[in-house]
């Protein structure tokens, strides 16, 4: 069972549109939801993260929403480079043991 | 952020030996350090959170003799992958935690093992 449901699989987006990735979670303990970006070959590297308490989080061109009471958050990417060709990943741990349960990623390409 | 190095980043093998990949947390304390495996195009899978001074807490299915973990300080953690087979190939990525209740993780840059 997917506790952390990611979509779409994969995503194309044109220079300077909006990239949109959306998670759904079903347990309602999770209390940490960051999102992860990751290039071939390399490790994940934390975007951006939000905690139930806000509705949205805002870092540059990156935007966590979060919709407690449906249980989704999504992030989006504002005027997308193609230097944000990446995989992303969304995950949701319980309480502060930072126990990741991972989304199964989504591979963004920006076309130039 | 913090910085997580891991070492080697890449690692060729010949099936029955044994290999081991460290993580370094640089710049700060680590008091747990989790190892995962992800193969290609998949997502990340937790083997075990490594808590400094203790035994690892392996996932289910993860044979703890297969993969060794030892969390000898708070800045470093180690997995061994014993007597290796191909089966054993992927990539294996180390997070280690900044700080104890809100922390946040860290990642290594990740260990490509090959196995022949």
């Amino acid at each position: 069972q997917q506790q952390v449901k990611q979509s779409p699989q994969s995503l194309i987006v044109q220079k300077g549109g909006i990239s949109i990735i959306n998670c759904a979670y079903e347990n309602t303990a999770f209390d940490y939801f960051p999102w992860y970006q990751q290039f071939p070959g390399k490790g994940p590297a934390l975007l951006i993260a939000i905690r139930p308490d806000v509705s949205e989080k805002k870092e540059g061109r990156f935007t966590i929403s979060f919709n407690k009471s449906a249980k989704q958050f999504s992030l989006h990417i504002m005027d997308s480079q193609p230097g944000d060709s990446a995989t992303y990943f969304c995950a949701a741990s319980p309480g502060n043991n930072r126990k990741l349960i991972w989304g199964l990623g989504t591979s963004l390409a920006v076309n130039p | 952020g913090a910085v997580v190095s891991q070492h080697p980043s890449r690692v060729i093998c010949k099936s029955g030996t044994s290999v081991k990949i460290e993580c370094r947390s640089l710049d700060f304390q680590a008091t747990t350090m989790f190892w995962y495996r992800q193969f290609p195009k998949q997502s990340l899978m937790l083997m075990a959170t490594s808590n400094e001074g203790s035994k690892a807490t392996y996932e289910q299915g993860v044979e703890k003799d297969k993969f060794l973990i030892n969390h000898a300080s708070l800045t470093l953690s180690t997995l061994t992958v014993t007597s290796a087979h191909p089966e054993d190939s992927s990539f294996y990525i180390c997070s280690a935690r900044q700080g104890v209740n809100t922390g946040e993780l860290f990642f290594g840059e990740g260990s490509r093992l090959t196995v022949l």
